[in-house]
């Protein structure tokens, strides 16, 4: 089946460790985002893919650093530079080709820094 | 630029109620509209969408939302809820014509026998 996998789903690190969280998907889309959710705060886009080798800081980047080396994988990585890392991530891919807005979500990972 | 704001980050209904979920969004151009539904520890689903024509939009589990450009809200309706409705509910608005979507803070929707 298409879609779109997410690992490791639960995720504990140490402070001052980089972590790098998976995203695939066999879609074949080119647009690929990265969100971040906090309770109570909604989803706020990290970063994003329109292609392969090219990405775009979305509204939080900081802390953040994503490479799209293929089309179908986007990980991102959580450096130490993230002052507040423990958060539920969100990876996405549109649904359809040309269907806008439409996204199609991963299950998601949740990073706890202890 | 654009924004959401869903007023209510809890509410909670009787199975078998009437579920109403607020939404205004501010946009600069024709918005294109969205609520997704999220379930505990997964990822977020498309319920339905408003880009043109219809005001009234069906989505999926008997939801719909209808447009209404003079008040500049979305409202999620359904008109009887059930338990397996408790969930997480987001509005979204996209930036232009993209993919990339500016969400509200979410409204927790919980359903009592």
């Amino acid at each position: 089946d298409g879609g779109i996998t997410q690992s490791p789903k639960y995720l504990f690190r140490k402070e001052g460790q980089n972590v790098t969280l998976s995203c695939e998907q066999n879609l074949n889309h080119d647009a690929m985002y990265w969100y971040r959710q906090d309770p109570g705060q909604g989803l706020r886009l990290i970063y994003y893919s329109q292609i392969v080798n090219d990405f775009q800081k979305g509204d939080i980047a900081e802390g953040y650093s994503v490479s799209r080396e293929k089309k179908e994988s986007f990980p991102l990585t959580v450096t130490s530079a993230q002052k507040n890392p423990t958060a539920f991530y969100l990876c996405a891919t549109p649904r359809t080709s040309g269907a806008t807005g439409e996204l199609f979500f991963g299950e998601g990972s949740r990073l706890t820094v202890l | 630029a654009q924004s959401v704001t869903q007023l209510g980050s809890h509410v909670s209904v009787s199975e078998g109620a009437l579920v109403l979920l607020r939404c205004n969004y501010s946009s600069s151009v024709p918005p294109y509209l969205f609520w997704y539904v999220q379930y505990p520890n997964q990822g977020l689903q498309l319920l339905l969408k408003y880009t043109t024509g219809a005001t009234l939009v069906k989505g999926i589990n008997g939801f719909e939302a209808e447009f209404k450009k003079s008040e500049t809200s979305f409202h999620l309706t359904k008109p009887s809820a059930h338990m397996s409705d408790a969930a997480e509910y987001f509005c979204a608005v996209s930036e232009g014509n993209t993919d990339k979507l500016i969400f509200g803070t979410g409204t927790r929707l919980q359903v009592f026998p």
